[in-house]
């Protein structure tokens, strides 16, 4: 099946700083969707994306298909941004997503 | 978007008990599907909830441990049989929206004691 890599695993950063995570995965994809997983565990959907550039609010993404990444950007990091991130992607026809390890971020003050 | 809610939100259970998770949705949606993720780790896909069949699952993951019903276009149960400490895990239920878009409900944090 489809491999899906997230980098970096982990990212500390001070409030108020950029940040740029990334996915890459190893085949076409028909959907790839970036998601927020707050600590209660609850998987807020940021973007689908297969390919593009869509921005929302101080979020944005861009994903090459043709080079087979995506690339999450964080502006004027804020605490409440803290969580995993996951990319996640289907490439089958079914609609049921394979998932990346994911980008543990935190945000100090 | 979806609303998708799930209960229970959480659980503590003895093991080698059972335990039957619901998903209901807001909206009559065709796909639907059962993700676990346990303690660290990220998301697993256990099965596709087929409304009217049987539902698909992934290797690794069988219907006696993992049966699960989709009686309609709107609600899913998975249950979680014979639980040992290793079905310790967040269970999430997830809807196709639009077309494309894939939601999430909150999830159901099970720990097995």
């Amino acid at each position: 099946g489809i491999q899906v890599e997230q980098s970096p695993p982990d990212l500390i950063l001070q409030e108020g700083a950029n940040s740029t995570l990334r996915c890459n995965f190893s085949d076409s994809v028909n959907n790839l969707q970036w998601f927020h997983q707050n600590p209660w565990g609850q998987l807020i959907n940021l973007f689908y994306i297969p390919s593009g550039t869509k921005q929302n609010g101080r979020l944005s993404a861009t994903t090459v298909a043709t080079e087979r990444y995506s690339l999450l950007y964080i502006s004027s990091s804020q605490t409440t941004d803290s969580g995993v991130y996951f990319c996640a992607v289907e490439n089958t026809g079914r609609r049921a997503l394979t998932f990346g390890s994911g980008t543990r971020l935190q945000v100090q003050p | 978007s979806a609303v998708i809610s799930q209960k229970p939100s959480r659980d503590i259970c003895q093991r080698g008990t059972s335990l039957t998770i619901q998903c209901q949705v807001d909206s009559q949606v065709t796909m639907m599907f059962w993700y676990r993720q346990q303690p660290g780790q990220s998301l697993t896909l256990i099965a596709t909830a087929n409304q009217g069949s049987e539902a698909t699952y992934e290797s690794g993951f069988v219907i006696d441990k993992f049966p699960i019903s989709r009686p309609n276009l709107t609600f899913s149960t998975l249950t979680v049989s014979n639980m040992s400490p290793e079905d310790s895990s967040i269970y999430l239920c997830s809807v196709v929206v639009d077309g494309d878009t894939i939601y999430f409900g909150e999830g159901s944090w099970l720990t097995v004691v």
